[in-house]
């Protein structure tokens, strides 16, 4: 057990809706980092966030958004579903902004789209 | 931008082999890190690389950062079936601010 969690574990939804992830990174940790992994796909970085502020962005699309609460939990808004946004969403977090620092992943939100 | 190159792309091997698996790019990279993922899980930290030529050990696992800061390598020593996983790479680019890169994996599988 990392320290992370995520919630939900599973999520169906129909295209074109909106949906909301949840993550609470580790005790101590001010970093969340969000990633998504697609079938047979490697972990394509989509956002960071260090104590509440945007850190870096990766290859994050615009119908996607996330924010980092004063209590630190993240949410990854996902507006707009497309079919190919299925996918698995992790979340990760580190006690520092660097990059350096060592990141510990949650277990992950299974999204499917229909 | 930076990519990073898993070798091989998956394995079969016997339980009780040694087994090595290898991260390259044509970067330099300052940190790597190194990831086991179980089916539907979360990858799991294994082991964290700081400093060119370092090997670290944890357990049965044993990594290296490369001499020339643009590879790594993961052994794993007499193989057990819970050693089944998907193994990622990923390396903090050689930039300032830069996040870590993944690489897609090796595909572990251990015959009894």
């Amino acid at each position: 057990d990392s320290g992370v969690t995520q919630t939900p574990k599973h999520l169906i939804t129909a295209t074109g809706q909106r949906v909301t992830l949840r993550c609470s990174p580790r005790s101590g940790d001010l970093s969340v980092y969000w990633y998504q992994q697609s079938l047979d796909q490697g972990l394509q970085f989509l956002i960071q966030y260090y104590n509440g502020e945007e850190r870096a962005k990766g290859n994050i699309l615009e119908r996607f958004s996330a924010q980092q609460f004063p209590d630190l939990h993240s949410e990854l808004n996902l507006s707009s579903l497309e079919l190919g946004d299925s996918a698995l969403y992790f979340c990760a977090s580190s006690v520092g902004a660097s990059p350096t620092s060592e990141q510990y992943f949650g277990p992950g939100t299974r999204l499917t789209v229909t | 931008g930076q990519q990073l190159n898993q070798s091989p792309q998956s394995m079969f091997i016997q339980e009780g082999e040694d087994v090595s698996m290898n991260c390259t790019s044509s970067s330099i990279f300052n940190t790597w890190l190194w990831y086991k993922q179980d089916p539907g899980e979360g990858p799991v930290l294994l082991i964290a690389l700081y400093k060119a030529g370092e090997l670290t050990s944890n357990g049965r696992l044993t990594a290296q950062f490369g001499i020339t800061r643009k590879d790594s390598f993961l052994n794993i020593s007499a193989s057990i079936p819970s050693d089944v996983g998907i193994y990622f790479c990923a390396g903090q680019p050689d930039n300032y601010g830069q996040n870590f890169v993944f690489g897609p994996g090796t595909r572990l599988s251990v015959l009894p």
